[in-house]
This record gives C-alpha cells, sequence and structure tokens, in this order.
C-alpha cells in the first residue's frame, strides 16, 4: 500500500524558516517524481513545487521562487520541502504527492497518492 | 502560465441528479488534464487524468470529456458521497496549476 506521510509543519514567525519532510512507502520511491501542494484554509489547491527522480531539476511556483526549496533523499525514501522567509500568505496544509507514471518530471502525468498534509502557520 | 477556470464554483444538486462541471484553460493543453475529488479535512483523490480516463477504482458515473481548452467533468446519477469539491488541474506544462475548485452540495 502506498503511503506519503507529511511531518515537520507547525507555528512560525514572519521571516522564520521550516523543514517539511514526507516520508515514502508502499511503491520504489526512486522510480518517481514528486510534488508538493498546499491549500490554504478554506482556499483551494496551490500547486508548490516539482522534484524530478534524480533530484537534478526542481520546478516552482513563482509565489514560493526564492524562497522554498524541494530535495529528496532516495537512501531514506523521503522527499523535503525547506521553506524560508516565510509569510503571513503562506500558512496553509501542505501535501506531497506522487507522480502517477514512472519517468521523466517533464512527463504529463497526474498526482496518484497524497500525504494526509501537515499545517503550516505563519504568525506572529 | 496557464489558467484554469473552473464553472460553477457552487453546484447545488440532488441525489440521482447528472451533474456537470467546466474547466477551461487559458491556451490549448490538449488532453493533459486531470480531475481530482477533495472532501473535508482529506486530501484530493484523483479520478480523471488525460480528460477522460478514469483511475483505478474510481465508480463509471464518473466521466470526464474535452481537448484543447474545454474540459468537462460528469458525474451520472449522483450519489451521497460524491458531495465534494472537484478540481481540474493541467498537466501539460510547469507551473501545474490548479481550476479554482467547484463544490457540490446537497439541495
Amino acid at each position: 500500500e502506498v503511503q506519503l506521510l507529511e511531518s515537520g509543519g507547525g507555528l512560525v514567525q514572519p521571516g522564520g524558516s521550516l523543514r517539511l519532510s514526507c516520508a515514502s512507502s508502499g511503491f520504489t520511491f526512486t522510480n518517481y517524481a514528486m510534488s508538493w501542494v498546499r491549500q490554504a484554509p478554506g482556499k483551494g489547491l496551490e500547486w508548490v513545487s516539482a522534484l524530478s527522480v534524480s533530484g537534478v531539476t526542481t520546478y516552482y511556483a513563482d509565489s514560493v521562487k526564492g524562497r522554498f526549496t524541494i530535495s529528496r533523499d532516495n537512501s531514506m525514501n523521503t522527499l523535503y520541502l525547506q521553506m524560508n522567509s516565510l509569510r503571513a500568505e503562506d500558512t496553509a496544509i501542505y501535501y506531497c504527492a506522487k507522480m502517477a507514471t514512472v519517468g521523466t518530471i517533464s512527463g504529463k502525468h497526474p498526482l496518484d497518492y497524497w500525504g494526509q498534509g501537515t499545517l503550516v502557520t505563519v504568525s506572529s | 502560465d496557464i489558467q484554469l477556470t473552473q464553472s460553477p464554483s457552487f453546484l447545488s444538486a440532488s441525489v440521482g441528479d447528472r451533474v456537470t462541471i467546466t474547466c477551461r484553460a487559458s491556451q490549448d493543453i490538449s488532453s493533459y488534464l486531470a480531475w481530482y475529488q477533495q472532501k473535508p479535512g482529506k486530501a484530493p483523490k484523483l479520478l480523471i487524468y488525460g480528460a477522460s480516463s478514469l483511475q483505478g477504482g474510481v465508480p463509471s458515473r464518473f466521466s470526464g470529456s474535452g481537448s484543447g481548452t474545454e474540459f468537462t467533468l460528469t458525474i451520472n446519477s449522483l450519489q451521497p458521497e460524491d458531495f465534494a469539491t472537484y478540481y481540474c488541474q493541467q498537466l501539460n506544462s510547469y507551473p501545474r496549476t490548479f481550476g479554482q475548485g467547484t463544490k457540490v452540495e446537497i439541495k
């Protein structure tokens, strides 16, 4: 059974940093590109970032570019999101998600498994 | 960036109704569109990919159609468990934008 378990969320002051983790199991992590998607309270889904299998190719939403860094440790089957210079508008539930098909990050594939999310609250 | 506009934003329907949600893209995305269902407090669930392919385990009352810039999600014979929010997502290019969502409520 595919499982994605996010952790690392919490309350942080504006300008602060947090590192989210997503531990995976039930599939061959090293074969799949991964993504982060967030959802502000009461709002819709916002795609945040994606990372290739090798960890070399990355994509970011303009709203987080230069502040967030996505990475992975294939030996630990874990995806990360380092979030710096946090703002109130970054407050959201952050989901990690797996791309549906083995292949390159450029593959036009949906996200077929999602974690339960971790809440990040940016407030003073 | 590709913008996706869903309509309507809210929809009130009864059990047994046929429901149609539209997603319009700001540029041609061929058939690279997915639909997700999200229930309160839960993660999104993939329903449809490639505009019209049903994800495994998803009931056949869900169907998708369209290509280019206009797409539809249809739910035939709405069931109580279908009351949720539905999102489209374009898979053609990065950033992989979502529509703003359509909330399907019980009439």
